[in-house]
């Protein structure tokens, strides 16, 4: 079975600074794909990244990167000098390789205090 | 952004009354799905098209039906809506399945009143 656990449920930061979002999973599978959307207050949802199972390399993007280790099944989000346009509920998910189901976590709601 | 709309966008209905959304995309994807998302459960699939015609049950299936009569359209009705099905309703498409990104339209809020 595929579990993907946000245990943050709110965080708060003032602008410009760091913050990491949790995310851990749970899966048999040794081919799979983690995600990470970000939700804004208009309320689309934005991809942001996609990771595979061999790829354990971290990623940056601008302010944004991602910590992936196997070892401890989790897939943190960092959000380096934070502003008030990352408000937003973050969602991880988690997918297996030909399948067709993205099992999300209950999303973390990030506000970002001026 | 990835050509997908949603409609209605929102929705007031009565228990009992059937309803149908559609999810329009103008990217010619194969693959099709319909979320609900409800606070504390995140998004959670109940229904997918793999092509014309093609369409499979996700995790939450129970009173809705689906179809897809073009690559561009993917309907979803709730046949006598509850107001358990209350919720927001996100379409999305997907180039490939499971490990391709999938991307969201803009939702459909309903209401079962």
């Amino acid at each position: 079975a595929q579990k993907v656990t946000q245990a943050q449920t709110e965080i708060s930061v003032v602008e410009k600074e760091d913050v990491t979002l949790d995310c851990v999973y749970e899966t048999r599978d040794t081919t799979y794909y983690l995600f990470w959307y970000k939700q804004p207050p208009s309320g689309e949802l934005v991809f942001l990244i996609r990771r595979n199972s061999f790829d354990e390399q971290n990623e940056i993007s601008g302010r944004y990167s991602w910590n992936f280790q196997k070892s401890t099944s989790s897939f943190n989000f960092t959000i380096t000098a934070s502003q008030v346009v990352d408000s937003a509920v973050y969602f991880c998910a988690l997918n297996r390789a030909g399948a067709n189901n993205l099992f999300f976590g209950t999303g973390t709601r990030l506000t970002v205090i001026p | 952004d990835a050509g997908i709309t949603q409609s209605p966008r929102h929705k007031v209905t009565e228990t009992g009354t059937p309803v149908t959304l559609r999810c329009h995309q103008t990217e010619n994807h194969r693959y099709m799905y319909w979320y609900r998302q409800d606070p504390g459960h995140g998004l959670r699939l109940i229904h997918y098209s793999y092509g014309v015609k093609d369409t499979d049950k996700g995790e939450v299936s129970d009173g809705y039906s689906v179809s897809r009569s073009k690559t561009e359209d993917f309907l979803l009705t709730l046949e006598s809506a509850t107001s358990s099905q209350t919720s927001v309703y996100f379409c999305a498409i997907s180039r490939l399945a499971g490990s391709y990104e999938q991307y969201f339209g803009p939702g459909t809020r309903l209401t079962v009143t």
